[in-house]
């Protein structure tokens, strides 16, 4: 099983509309969970942290579930400028650096 | 905002060269890391360094790539001897704690070697 894996899209979607994101992790030991969302040829750039109780950020709303080892992306009303690819990170505790998923692209249209 | 900063933006050398990348990190920042991204594929860590050694590395950091702190403010990548598969893309991150406060990257530095 792969450390982070997340369904690589792309999602296309209407200016509007609701979207979600999953991420998978496999290390039950995992401390640490971030989104990072990465433009074409970028660097990739902190979207949220996501915290065990789930965490909204204006149309942003991320939520844990530790038991199925699972984190997702909500984002709402999606803008044009929400196009980009979404990096599910995991960090565990201990010596094991930041793991990224390969990421999902989102591509809304007009 | 204080930012991470890399050069050069593009860096293309021959097969066999040596290159060094350069990154000035955050400067109340602790921690600095190297990742890599080849084209189309994910995010994936080199090496981290902390307190003038390295802490952690993967199993792509192998003899060939080195990291320098030369002068307490720049954090330098070497790839002694280029292979065609080293072209990519590295990005320079630091942070304040190690796992618990996210990254900040650089714009990276897009590798070509030909």
């Amino acid at each position: 099983r792969k450390e982070v894996e997340q369904d690589p899209g792309p999602f296309n979607v209407p200016e509007g509309a609701t979207v979600a994101f999953n991420c998978t992790y496999s290390n039950s030991a995992s401390q640490s969970f971030f989104w990072y969302r990465q433009d074409c040829r970028k660097e990739p750039k902190l979207l949220m942290s996501v915290y065990s109780s789930g965490n909204e950020d204006g149309r942003f709303t991320a939520q844990l579930n530790r038991a199925s080892q699972y984190i997702s992306l909500l984002i709402r009303d999606s803008k044009l400028s929400d196009s980009a690819t979404y990096l599910c990170v995991v960090a565990a505790s201990g010596n094991t650096p930041l793991v990224f998923g390969k990421g999902t692209r989102l591509s809304v249209i007009a | 905002e204080p930012e991470v900063t890399q050069t050069p933006s593009h860096q293309v050398t021959q097969m066999g060269q040596e290159v060094i990348l350069r990154c000035v990190p955050i400067s109340n920042h602790l921690y600095f890391y190297w990742y890599r991204q080849i084209l189309g594929q994910k995010v994936e860590f080199l090496v981290s360094f902390y307190n003038n050694e390295i802490s952690e590395k993967s199993e792509i950091f192998d003899d060939q790539f080195s990291v320098e702190r030369p002068d307490g403010s720049n954090f330098t990548l070497k790839i002694r001897s280029t292979k065609l598969e080293d072209s990519a893309m590295y990005f320079c991150a630091s942070s304040y704690e190690e796992r618990i406060s996210p990254l900040h990257f650089g714009n990276g530095t897009r590798l070509t070697v030909t």
